[in-house]
Parts: structure tokens; C-alpha cells; sequence
């Protein structure tokens, strides 16, 4: 299986900042992971992924990191906006099962 | 594109009672998957599909039943519903399991 979890529950960050989400996984064989943005009441969103076989991925004010040496993974965001204020989570495949960390709630302050 | 949706978004149900949840895609997804959401919990995968006709048992499939008679319906059925199944339902769809998955916006389930 998969064990999958976030380093802090919470992250408040002021508007402008970078924001930095950690996620750490426990299996080796974990080959795909994406980053989501939960908004309150709604569905999942895809922000970025990357494959095990990269280290970096860049998309807009988005970079993602991988770490397979020590499992880990990070998302960072910059120049942070109110409206990135929303739950972030990873999701980890393992074999043909997504497993996903309990996120981290990021609160931008204006 | 209405991408994927879910009916319905809200239910109370008494224990005992079965419902049906409705996923639908318009993406012409191969895999769909249905998954519940509690707090302090991440996603948890309960059934999966492979492709139409296809399913597969999850994470936590105990209590649940799914179809997927049509290619873009995937319905999650409880046949006796009980309190450790009040929930948020999330039904996802993706191209291939090694791709983003596509959300619909949730099911919110109590049973009292």
C-alpha cells in the first residue's frame, strides 16, 4: 500500500509571499503524483503533476518538486494571491491506486 | 463540456434505507472512480472502473456497490445505509490511471 501525509495542517502566508505545501510518501515504487486545490464545497482540482522520473515541474506561479531519495514532495507557490486561499493536497500512485494526503489548509492574509 | 457531474449534491437517508449516486462524464473517459472524503481523512478510493462493463474494489469497499453499464455513467450504490457512511462522495474520471483525475463537485451523504 501507500501511506501518505502532509507536514502542516495549516499554512498562513501574506499576500505576495511564496507559499511552500510539503507531502511525504512511503512507498519507493510511487510513480506519478499530482498536486490538487480543494476550494470549500467543491471537487478537487488539478494544479500540477509530475512523473517519477523527473525532479522539477514548472507551470504558472506553480513549481512542484520531487525528492524520491527521502519520499518527498513539494509544491510552492509564488507571489501567493487570496484567491490560492484553499486546501491543498498530493496524490501518490502506487500500482494502480491513487493514494491522497489529508491536505493543507492555506490561508492567504492580505 | 460539463466535464463530470453528480446527482444528487445532497442527501439525508435513514439507516437501513439504499440510494443510488449518479456520476456522469462527457470526456469519454476510459477509468472512473468513486471515493469518500472525511475530515481529517484524505480521499479514500472505494470502487473503480477500468472501462465500461468493468469494476474494481478499492480502498474501502465494504457497504458499496458500483455499475458501469454505460461508458460515461458510473452509479456508487449503498444498499443499507448506515451512520459510518455519512460522507462527502466524490466521483472522478481520467483518460488513463496514469493521468490527472477529473472531479465532479460531491455528494454530500448523512445518515442518520
Amino acid at each position: 500500500g501507500e501511506s501518505v501525509g502532509l507536514h502542516l495542517p495549516t499554512l498562513s502566508v501574506q499576500e505576495g509571499d511564496n507559499s511552500i505545501i510539503n507531502c511525504a510518501y512511503s512507498n519507493s515504487a510511487s510513480d506519478y503524483f499530482i498536486w490538487y486545490k480543494q476550494e470549500s464545497g467543491k471537487g478537487p482540482q488539478f494544479i500540477i503533476d509530475i512523473r517519477s522520473n523527473m525532479d522539477k515541474r514548472q507551470g504558472q506561479r506553480v513549481t512542484v518538486l520531487l525528492n524520491k531519495t527521502v519520499k518527498h514532495l513539494s509544491l510552492q507557490i509564488a507571489a501567493t494571491q487570496p484567491g490560492d486561499s484553499a486546501v491543498y493536497f498530493c496524490a501518490v500512485l502506487t500500482g494502480n491506486q491513487f493514494y491522497f494526503g489529508t491536505g493543507t489548509s492555506l490561508t492567504v492574509i492580505p | 463540456n460539463a466535464g463530470v457531474t453528480q446527482t444528487p449534491k445532497f442527501r439525508v437517508l435513514k439507516t437501513g434505507q439504499s440510494m443510488t449516486l449518479l456520476c456522469a462524464q462527457d470526456m469519454n473517459h476510459e477509468y472512473m472512480y468513486w471515493y469518500r472524503q472525511d475530515p481529517g481523512m484524505g480521499l479514500r478510493l472505494i470502487h473503480y472502473s477500468v472501462g465500461e462493463g468493468t469494476t474494481a474494489k478499492g480502498e474501502v469497499p465494504d457497504g458499496y456497490n458500483v455499475s458501469r453499464l454505460k461508458k460515461q455513467n458510473f452509479l456508487l450504490g449503498l444498499e443499507s445505509a448506515a451512520p459510518s457512511q455519512t460522507s462527502v462522495y466524490f466521483c472522478a474520471s481520467s483518460t488513463l490511471g496514469y493521468n490527472e483525475q477529473f472531479f465532479g463537485p460531491g455528494t454530500r451523504l448523512t445518515v442518520l
